[in-house]
């Protein structure tokens, strides 16, 4: 079973701080994404990687950043968190670049900024 | 760009009711489609997919046809159980990016 894991379930920051979100995948997967989902709006996808060192800007990437050093591992970063960044972060993956191919998520971690 | 629109929610039913949850979604070229399925406190797990048009997806009894004329792909379930209660999202994807609809809640109660 493709498995997606996220360091954390719950965080509780302050505004200012530098956050880490990690996440790990352990089926080899080339893409990784991170999303934010927040009520009525669904999923908006903040950054994606289709290799190792590389990234793309999704369609909200303003105040955060990505690392991806390695092939399982997809960290996004708050450089200085803010309260409007409260919000549910899910990671995916999934196999090379293809119009079907299925995105594995992991279980999200909700972030509170206070 | 793409985008994906459902109905809005939330939705409630009783066991063993019918369910529709409409998903319209436009799109450049053509997209696969997918029902996403997010149960309480978990990540969200593909549901089906469809690939091209005229494609019915099913799966634990839930089904939806891409129909590529009306641009939709409604979800369906002809009798829903108290355990279908989640979070239902509609998706397209281009090019390996996937776009979301706003998600329907759904609730069923005995």
């Amino acid at each position: 079973d493709v498995k997606v894991t996220q360091s954390s379930r719950y965080l509780v920051k302050r505004t200012g701080e530098k956050v880490f979100l990690e996440c790990v995948q352990d089926m080899d997967h080339e893409n990784m994404f991170w999303y934010r989902q927040d009520p009525g709006l669904g999923l908006r996808l903040i950054y994606f990687s289709y290799d190792v060192k590389m990234k793309e800007k999704g369609d909200i990437p303003e105040g955060y950043s990505v690392s991806r050093e390695k092939k399982e591992r997809f960290s996004l970063i708050l450089e200085s968190a803010s309260t409007n960044q409260t919000s549910m972060y899910l990671c995916a993956s999934s196999l090379p670049q293809g119009s079907y191919n299925e995105q594995f998520f992991g279980p999200g971690t909700r972030l509170t900024v206070l | 760009g793409d985008s994906v629109t459902q109905m809005e929610g939330p939705v409630t039913l009783s066991e063993e009711a019918f369910l529709t949850i409409n998903c319209t979604y436009t799109a450049t070229g053509y997209p696969s489609l997918f029902w996403y399925v997010q149960y309480p406190g978990e990540g969200l797990q593909l549901l089906l997919k469809a690939t091209k048009a005229d494609d019915k997806g099913s799966n634990k009894g839930f089904e939806a046809t891409y129909r590529k004329e009306t641009t939709s792909f409604h979800l369906e379930k002809g009798s829903v159980q108290v355990s279908d209660s989640a979070v239902y999202f509609c998706a397209s994807t281009s090019y390996g990016k996937l776009t979301f609809g706003q998600g329907t809640i759904l609730t069923v109660h005995p």
